[in-house]
């Protein structure tokens, strides 16, 4: 199978800016979460998604948004980015149970 | 909140030595995962242990899962330099499918 994947792998946005993340599960995974890695706070957690809805948030201020389709792929969106935003984003699959499949990751940076 | 302590946060060893890494909780968790990712990319998943007490190897890395389940370690012989990396321990209790990550252990061996 193949794995989860994360476009686009680098982005560089400016202050002020939106950006979308795309996330591809892998196949059958129908549980889709993202989180943000940072050398000072480590990989907190965004929020999940299963069946095309909203599970689970964590504590992230609105300007971070995401959705999930029917083919369970799943976009991230983040408005008005701030320089705090550059971070390691990374999307990861599951299948009905805790361990996660993380894709490579989607490195934004924010000038 | 759960927290997940990995211990020690860095180190820094020769080829050929041991080493083992703790992960410590005061939560008992329904699993707990062992991933190791390198620079820029997302975590790969080692290992996941269910069982309280249960103990396993991948190659020269030996896993065990504490008797109460609030506790792991990751214990690596003879490490080599291809076992640099991020190690991070993960898990989930209260019937929560979303994992709590430890900041983990940044390994480096020098060859």
């Amino acid at each position: 199978k193949a794995g989860v994947t994360q476009t686009p792998r680098y982005l560089i946005k400016t202050r002020g800016q939106q950006v979308t993340l795309s996330c591809s599960p892998i196949s059958g995974h129908r549980s889709v979460s993202w989180y943000q890695q940072t050398p000072g706070q480590g990989l907190q957690f965004l929020f999940e998604y299963f069946s095309e809805t909203q599970r689970n948030k964590g504590n992230f201020p609105g300007r971070f948004s995401g959705r999930q389709f029917s083919n369970s792929r799943s976009e991230m969106n983040v408005s008005t980015l701030e320089l705090g935003d550059s971070a390691l984003y990374l999307c990861a699959s599951s299948f009905y149970t805790d361990t996660q499949y993380f894709g490579p990751g989607t490195r934004l940076t924010v000038l | 909140t759960q927290l997940l302590e990995q211990s020690p946060q860095f180190l820094s060893i020769q080829e050929g030595e041991n080493l083992t890494v703790y992960c410590n909780s005061s939560s008992v968790f329904s699993s707990l995962q062992w991933y190791r990712q390198e620079p820029g990319e997302g975590p790969v998943l080692l290992v996941t242990v269910v069982t309280g007490g249960e103990v396993k190897k991948l190659k020269r890395l030996t896993f065990q899962f504490g008797d109460a389940r609030k506790d792991s370690s990751l214990h690596i012989t003879a490490a080599q330099p291809g076992d640099t990396g991020l190690y991070l321990c993960a898990g989930a209790s209260g019937g929560s499918y979303i994992p709590t990550f430890g900041r983990g252990t940044s390994l480096i061996v020098h060859p």
